[in-house]
């Protein structure tokens, strides 16, 4: 089956820290992987995305590789900011016909002056 | 607006009551998701429409979940004899997918419905 794995948090860091949540998964044949980033008060958005092995989405100084070698899909940012404090969620979709998405249980990030 | 559009935003019922959730999606978008978020948890598949056809509703709970889409626009969840579990966010996507393999649309989200049942 399909299913996500994700780094619980919640996580603090100081503003300008580097930032990595870890993800990993389980799916049948060959998933997109998608990073979905829900701030206070807001709906969910997409941050990025990667649709093959090896490719590595990237949006808003963050970056994630699609790595089939070990089923990961890390979320990283190199210097985080006060304002990137939000929820953040890895997810799967399995390219089957409906194409829906899983969810890993989120990871929340807040970010301190 | 140009996003997906939810109401109510916030829905109080008494177990037992009936309630409908509705969901306008993206003016166009083929397919459209309803997913169920438990407080701290990630969303959860409940159905998935494209057009006006239901064609998956593997993730609905039980039967006093019923979803429908009769014009291939505008969506109702509805939840009959609500128990206290049901509450929940509940969570409306769309996207221009047409179906079959390899879709890169991306679900555009709504800001949910968040239901109590006391």
């Amino acid at each position: 089956g399909n299913s996500v794995t994700q780094m619980e948090g919640p996580v603090t860091l100081s503003e300008e820290a580097f930032l990595t949540i870890n993800c990993t998964y389980t799916a049948t044949g060959y998933p997109s992987l998608f990073w979905y980033v829900q701030y206070p008060g807001e709906g969910l958005q997409l941050l990025l995305k990667a649709t093959k092995a090896d490719d590595k989405g990237s949006n808003k100084g963050f970056e994630a590789t699609y790595r089939k070698e070990t089923t990961s899909f890390h979320l990283e940012k190199g210097s985080v900011q006060v304002s990137d404090s939000a929820v953040y969620f890895c997810a799967l979709s399995d390219q089957t016909g409906a194409n829906n998405l899983f969810f890993g249980t989120g990871t929340r990030l807040t970010v301190i002056p | 607006g140009a996003g997906v559009s939810q109401s109510p935003r916030y829905k109080v019922a008494k177990r037992g009551q009936d309630v409908a959730l509705r969901c306008d999606p993206i003016s166009g978008h083929v397919s459209l998701f309803w997913y169920q978020q438990a407080l701290g948890q990630g969303p959860e598949f409940l159905t998935y429409f494209q057009n006006e056809a239901q064609l998956d509703k593997s993730g609905l709970p039980s039967d006093r979940f019923f979803a429908e889409r009769p014009e291939g626009s505008v969506s109702t969840l509805k939840i009959q004899r609500t128990q206290q579990e049901d509450s929940a966010v509940y969570l409306c996507a769309s996207s221009s997918h047409r179906g079959g393999f390899f879709s890169n649309q991306p679900q555009h989200f709504g800001d949910g419905t968040r239901l109590s049942i006391l």
